[in-house]
């Protein structure tokens, strides 16, 4: 079964500054990977999804930016946080196309001051 | 425009008794639908699910019914224990060229007092 990591657990960042969050995915080939974002009281909100290596898709417009540089890897990253950014971030995996369960990691929960 | 809908924010119930989520759905092309219970700071994990083509699916406390004519799906917990005192997310999958994808509901808190 496959197990997803994510890091950091918790971050606070100013206004402005940069974010790098990390997923990695184990036990497992060739995921579809997800990233979501759950604002405070509310669901969750598809942000990009990747088929493969290299291949992103942006379901929301905004300051935030995807890449999959390896096949169990997602990265979520921003030049410049904005107030707004700040949520629970999700990564979430689908074993193959075929299936619909998604496995979701532990989250990161990000504070922009 | 929300194609997945819970309506209710949150829920109390008695420990013991039974709990009611709800969710509605306006996308009549998702065919399986999903309940996820997610614990404060932790990630959803899956919990049932049922295909379209069914109207019910148990799982030992768990039961989750579907009514397509009403685009309609609950799920039930019975009897309630203060364990399952969670946010609840109803999804439902639809296929895309990036495979089946999950539209999510806003989730219901569950309170499950002793």
């Amino acid at each position: 079964s496959q197990t997803i990591h994510q890091w950091p657990a918790t971050l606070v960042q100013p206004v402005g500054s940069p974010l790098s969050l990390e997923c990695t995915v184990e036990g497992t080939s060739n995921p579809n990977l997800y990233w979501y974002r759950q604002a405070a009281g509310r669901g969750l909100q598809l942000l990009f999804y990747s088929v493969g290596i290299g291949q992103i898709s942006s379901e929301v417009p905004q300051n935030l930016s995807a890449s999959r540089p390896q096949d169990r890897q997602f990265i979520l990253s921003s030049k410049k946080l904005l107030l707004s950014d700040s949520g629970f971030y999700l990564c979430a995996c689908l074993p193959t196309s075929a299936a619909y369960e998604q496995y979701f990691g532990p989250g990161t929960r990000l504070t922009v001051t | 425009d929300q194609q997945v809908k819970q309506n209710s924010p949150s829920l109390s119930v008695q420990e013991g008794r039974i709990s009611i989520l709800n969710c509605d759905y306006t996308n009549s092309m998702f065919d399986y639908f999903l309940w996820y219970k997610k614990y404060p700071a932790e990630g959803p994990t899956f919990l049932i699910s049922i295909s379209s083509i069914k109207d019910k699916n148990e799982d030992g406390r768990f039961t989750v019914f579907l009514n397509k004519s009403a685009k309609h799906l609950s799920l039930h917990i019975v009897p309630s224990q203060p364990g399952d005192s969670a946010v609840y997310f109803c999804a439902a999958s639809g296929f895309s060229n990036a495979g089946n994808m999950l539209t999510f509901g806003g989730g219901t808190r569950l309170m499950v007092k002793p």
